[in-house]
């Protein structure tokens, strides 16, 4: 597709439980980001990939929460013994390369809901 | 850190009136700064941005300018229709290398017709 997609749209879990979140980012983009966005507040910034590794992981609220991008496309958040604090609107966005220059394209987001 | 406020909402607007979303900003160096819309049922879209101080940007009717001496970025649309009524987000990025996006809490708009 010519956009950024995610799956799943929608995910519900038990509290305690492990989920992944997948991000597909507009083909060629180097640059994948992961936001986390609560209900009526602005996206936050979790994490950044340029290319395969994690260059900026300043977001990530403790250790439950890793993302990988193993092949420098698609990526996984992962969130593990998950709390009912978790549950958010988790978007990714993709951009060509770093900087402000540059449009970051975002997904339509995965919901989750943690009871 | 760096930090954005904007009014919040929500507001609602009769078709054709004029429409100010104010948004000032604080941050550590010089910020590219932005204006991302959310219609519903959608993803998050960039509205404009500008890179530097006293640059405009526009789109859709649509107009923000940089101004660095009183740290804001307010949008701006002289007339605006029913189909504007979405969620309006400011938002900067610096120069840091990964250049995230940091937004303001965002504001809901309805236009009426």
């Amino acid at each position: 597709g010519a956009g950024v997609s995610q799956t799943p749209s929608n995910k519900v879990t038990e509290k305690g439980k492990y989920v992944e979140l997948r991000c597909d980012p507009i083909s060629g983009h180097t640059a994948l980001y992961w936001y986390r966005q609560s209900l009526g507040q602005g996206p936050e910034f979790l994490i950044y990939f340029q290319g395969t590794g994690a260059a900026d992981d300043s977001g990530l609220p403790n250790d439950r929460f890793f993302a990988v991008r193993p092949e420098g496309s698609v990526s996984t958040l992962k969130i593990q013994r998950t709390e009912r604090g978790d549950s958010a609107m988790y978007l990714c966005a993709s951009s060509l390369s770093p900087g402000g220059y540059n449009e970051q394209f975002f997904g339509p987001g995965t919901r989750l809901t943690v009871l | 850190g760096d930090s954005v406020t904007q009014m919040e909402g929500p507001v609602t607007l009769s078709e054709e009136a004029f429409l100010t979303i104010n948004c000032t900003y604080t941050a550590t160096g010089y910020p590219s700064l932005f204006w991302y819309v959310q219609y519903p049922g959608e993803g998050l879209q960039l509205l404009l941005k500008a890179t530097k101080a006293d640059d405009k940007g526009s789109n859709k009717g649509f107009e923000a300018t940089y101004r660095k001496e009183t740290t804001s970025f307010h949008l701006e649309k002289g007339s605006v229709q029913v189909s504007d009524s979405a969620v309006y987000f400011c938002a900067l990025s610096e120069f840091s290398g990964s250049e995230k996006l940091v937004f303001g809490k965002g504001m809901k708009l309805t236009v009426n017709p």
